[in-house]
């Protein structure tokens, strides 16, 4: 089983600033079968990016993923109010799938 | 619009039964697999597994296997979770997600609340 590690914990940022989050996986994950959500208190996640770097439908151009292997980049270009949020990376593709901890950005 | 609707909350008691629903609309609910993922109180995500919409074959994730049971009704477009023998730390809220491919999961129910308390 893959284990995926996110940093930082916790990312204290004020809006229009620029969010980077890290997703750090313990063995190469092949194909680029990593994703990211968002979930906003109260609420079910939501699917942000999937293929390491392809944004799902409907998501703003100000989110991007980025990275291959082990290491993976989640940014956010300018925070809006509506980010502040738990980010999780999540492998898939298999019946092994993990999710990493999570990443809360919350407001400076 | 496509959507995914969750029975409501759950208070059971320790050694019990419960059976959580996910109602899609919206889509062919047979063209996407449905996913399982368990978040307990204050906690992170856990991918239970999935259920294939088609052949109605369920696949574990480690962890789940035993007391966990994904079934489907077809005719109503609806999946299903059980969870038997229920202890207090499958307090948790459990997410069905549509699988968009490969266990992407595009589409989230609101969630079911399960609490196992005496």
């Amino acid at each position: 089983e893959i284990v995926l590690t996110q940093s930082p914990g916790t990312l204290s940022l004020s809006p229009g600033e620029r969010a980077t989050l890290s997703c750090r996986a313990s063995q190469s994950i092949s194909n680029s079968y990593l994703a990211w959500y968002h979930q906003k208190p109260g609420q079910a996640p939501s699917l942000l990016i999937y293929g390491a770097s392809n944004r799902a439908t409907g998501i703003p151009d100000r989110f991007s993923g980025s990275g291959s292997g082990t290491d993976f980049t989640l940014t956010i270009s300018r925070l809006e109010p509506e980010d502040f949020a738990v980010y999780f990376c999540h492998h898939y593709g298999s019946s092994l799938g993990t999710f990493g901890q999570g990443t809360k950005v919350e407001i400076k | 619009q496509v959507q995914l609707v969750q029975s409501g909350s759950e208070l059971k008691k320790p050694g019990a039964s419960v059976k959580v629903s996910c109602k899609a609309s919206g889509y062919s609910f047979t063209d996407y697999a449905m996913n399982w993922v368990r978040q307990a109180p204050g906690q992170g995500l856990e991918w239970m597994g999935w259920i294939n919409t088609n052949t109605g074959n369920p696949t574990y994730a480690q962890g789940f296997t035993g007391r966990f049971v994904f079934s489907l009704d077809t005719s109503v477009s609806t999946a299903y979770l059980q969870i038997s023998s229920l202890k207090a730390e499958d307090t948790a809220v459990y997410y069905c997600a549509r699988d968009w491919g490969k266990h992407v999961m595009d589409v989230w129910g609101q969630g079911s609340t399960v609490t196992v308390s005496s």
